[in-house]
């Protein structure tokens, strides 16, 4: 069966540092990879995702991702935070080759202070 | 280019109501789906429709239907609404032509059962 784990329920982070959302999955094969994020009141909006290639995936909004298949990860990274980040994102995974649907990690809600 | 819309945004019933949400998106997609959103639960899949003429239970569909009424649009239907179906919904869409394309969200409708 899938699965994804986001092992930390918040993050915070000062305004200028780099962050990190992290993410790990569980999948037979090799998988589709998502991150979602969710601003207040709205609806999920696409980040970036990993299909195959390069393992550092480059999205939205300065955002990156490193696929790394040996530890099951896809953490979220981002150089520097802005105040404007703060949201709540989704790690999200599908497995290739297969009728299963995308599924959704719980959630992470970042927190950036200025 | 509107994406993807929902209505209503908001509704409030009394157990045993009935009441359909409505999707429609503009993106020429195949594929649609309705999610739920609880806290601390991430999304679940209730129902999806891999396209037009065709619909499929996703991991929580008990207490729904759906209807793929055309290519654009797509409803969710709660026959006798429970106290537990109080959740955010979320409409999604995709083109549908391999398993890791990218799915784009409506903005919710929240429900709210007494």
């Amino acid at each position: 069966a899938q699965s994804v784990a986001q092992p930390e329920d918040q993050v915070n982070v000062a305004e200028g540092n780099p962050l990190t959302v992290k993410c790990t999955y569980s999948v037979s094969g090799n998988p589709y990879l998502f991150w979602y994020v969710q601003y207040p009141n709205r609806g999920l909006q696409f980040l970036l995702k990993y299909i195959t290639g390069d393992n550092l995936v480059k999205g939205s909004y300065g955002f990156e991702a490193e696929f790394n298949k040996s530890q099951t990860s896809f953490h979220l990274k981002k150089p520097s935070a802005l105040v404007s980040d703060s949201a709540l994102y989704f790690c999200a995974v599908r497995a290739r080759g297969s009728q299963g649907n995308l599924i959704f990690g719980k959630g992470t809600k970042l927190s950036v202070k200025p | 280019n509107a994406g993807v819309t929902q209505t209503p945004k908001f509704q409030v019933l009394k157990t045993g109501q009935s009441m359909t949400l409505q999707c429609a998106q503009d993106m020429n997609h195949n594929s649609m789906y309705w999610y739920r959103q609880d806290p601390g639960m991430g999304l679940r899949l209730i129902y999806y429709s891999a396209s037009e003429g065709t619909t499929d239970k996703g991991e929580v569909p008990n207490g729904y239907n759906v209807s793929r009424l055309n290519k654009r649009e797509f409803s969710l239907r709660l026959e006798s609404a429970a106290p537990s179906q109080t959740s955010v919904y979320f409409c999604a869409s995709s083109d549908g032509t391999f398993l890791g394309d990218t799915q784009y969200f409506g903005p919710g409708t929240r429900l709210t059962v007494l």
